[in-house]
């Protein structure tokens, strides 16, 4: 079935470090791939996504594109901020499975001042 | 746009015990997801309805059921609770269904069972 991994955390990082999270994914068919983000207290927030290979999603100076060579969807901030400090799940959504989306572990980020 | 509410927030039950949640999805959506978090499972996939009927099932005991009415609401249900049941349920709404549409999710409801 489908799955994904994403590095494990917490990552720890002082503002206006450059933020990598890794996200690989295994998938039957041609899945679309999200970001999404959970503070505190919260439910998810959609950061971004891409529905096809080599496309890139983008929101808030997050990014992360669409590798169909190596199933990766690794998201990317050149410089974060306290205010980043989340939960980012990275998920997938089969096409022959409606909505469902498969989620990663999640990766816990802490930024700090 | 009012976002996606969820009934009620906060839900402390006893072992055997039943519980009704319930997810109002954002105006003019009809598809609502269901999702568990747990600390040790992570988020796991419940059910999703669209235009009241199941599309889709993740891998849970019968004990969780659910259903939609006709103005898109929709509930979910967890007959005789286990201790393991304790988790945050989140509710999911989108427009027309399908991979590339964007899911919102509520707030959830969190549930300790005692």
């Amino acid at each position: 079935g489908d799955s994904v991994t994403q590095m494990e955390g917490p990552v720890t990082l002082s503002e206006e470090a450059f933020l990598t999270i890794n996200c690989t994914y295994t998938a039957t068919g041609y899945p679309s791939l999200f970001w999404y983000v959970q503070y505190p207290g919260e439910g998810l927030q959609l950061l971004l996504k891409a529905t096809k290979a080599d496309d890139k999603g983008s929101n808030k100076g997050f990014e992360a594109t669409y590798r169909k060579e190596t199933t990766s969807f690794h998201l990317e901030k050149g410089s974060v901020q306290v205010s980043d400090s989340a939960v980012y799940f990275c998920a997938l959504s089969d096409q022959n499975a409606g909505n469902m989306l498969t989620f990663g572990g999640g990766t816990r980020l802490m930024v700090k001042p | 746009k009012a976002g996606v509410t969820q009934t009620p927030r906060y839900l402390i039950k006893t072992r055997g015990q039943q519980v009704t949640l319930s997810c109002s999805p954002i105006s003019g959506h009809r598809s609502v997801s269901w999702y568990q978090q747990t600390p040790g499972q992570g988020l796991q996939f419940l059910f999703e309805y669209f235009s009241e009927t199941q599309r889709n099932k993740g891998n849970f005991p019968g004990r969780f059921s659910g259903r939609q009415f006709s103005n898109s609401r929709s509930e979910m249900n967890v007959s005789t609770l286990e201790l393991g049941d304790s988790a945050l349920y989140l509710c999911a709404s989108s427009f027309p269904p399908g991979p590339s549409y964007e899911q919102y999710f509520g707030p959830g409801t969190r549930l300790t069972v005692t």
